[in-house]
């Protein structure tokens, strides 16, 4: 099973900020990664798939890069509408996994 | 508009069971791979099951295996999941999912539903 490993847990931030969440995979998973923002009580939102390519309608402040193990979801010009928790997924192998989660709190 | 509604969920004792429903519109249920995850309560987000387009192959958790089955009915655009063996532990919101694409391997998700809240209780 391939183990997803995201950080920071939490990060507190500022509008106009650029925040940086990573997420590690314990092998290589190629560029098979996706990444979900969820509000409270709300489903996850799909934001990249395959580590760099944005969902349709997604702001283009929400950037995803990286291959291999390490990969990164970058969120530029912080709005107070991206208070939420991030989960990163990879898609490279069956079970399917994700990360713990980013909170992401606007100061 | 692709949408995604499940029903089904509610409260059972440990050992119970339990038929989760997910009805799709607005896009060609058939031709894509779906899938179950759930979320326990002030918890992540942890895959359950898929199941590929033609309803031909499926694969779980190790935490599921052998108590849950996925199915399909692409004449009805419905997705289902049978809970069997049901345990405390497996309390969750569940979440029907759309697989991006129909090949069968593991794949993002681009359509979630709202979730069906399924509580394991005595």
């Amino acid at each position: 099973e391939i183990h997803m490993t995201q950080s920071p847990s939490f990060v507190s931030a500022s509008v106009g900020d650029t925040v940086t969440i990573t997420c590690r995979a314990s092998q290589d998973i190629r560029n098979w990664l996706a990444w979900y923002q969820q509000k409270p009580e709300k489903a996850p939102k799909p934001l990249i798939y395959t580590a760099a390519s944005s969902e349709s309608g997604v702001p283009s402040r929400f950037s995803g890069s990286g291959s291999g193990t390490d990969f990164t979801l970058t969120i530029s010009f912080l709005q107070p509408e991206d208070s939420a928790t991030y989960f990163c997924q990879q898609a490279d192998s069956f079970p399917v996994t994700f990360g713990g989660g980013t909170k992401v709190e606007i100061k | 508009e692709a949408q995604l509604l499940e029903s089904g969920g509610g409260l059972v004792q440990p050992g119970g069971s339990l038929r989760l429903s997910c009805s799709a519109s607005g896009f060609n249920f058939k031709n894509y791979a779906m899938n179950w995850v759930r979320q326990a309560p002030g918890r992540g987000l942890e895959w359950v099951a898929t199941i590929s387009d033609d309803g031909g192959r499926t694969t779980f958790a190790d935490a599921v295996k052998g108590r849950f089955v996925i199915s399909r009915d692409n004449s009805k655009d419905s997705l289902y999941l049978q809970l069997n063996s049901l345990r405390p532990e497996d309390t969750a919101l569940y979440y029907c999912t759309k697989s991006r694409s129909s090949s069968w391997s593991p794949d993002a998700s681009n359509i979630w539903g709202q979730g069906t809240r399924v509580t394991v209780s005595s």
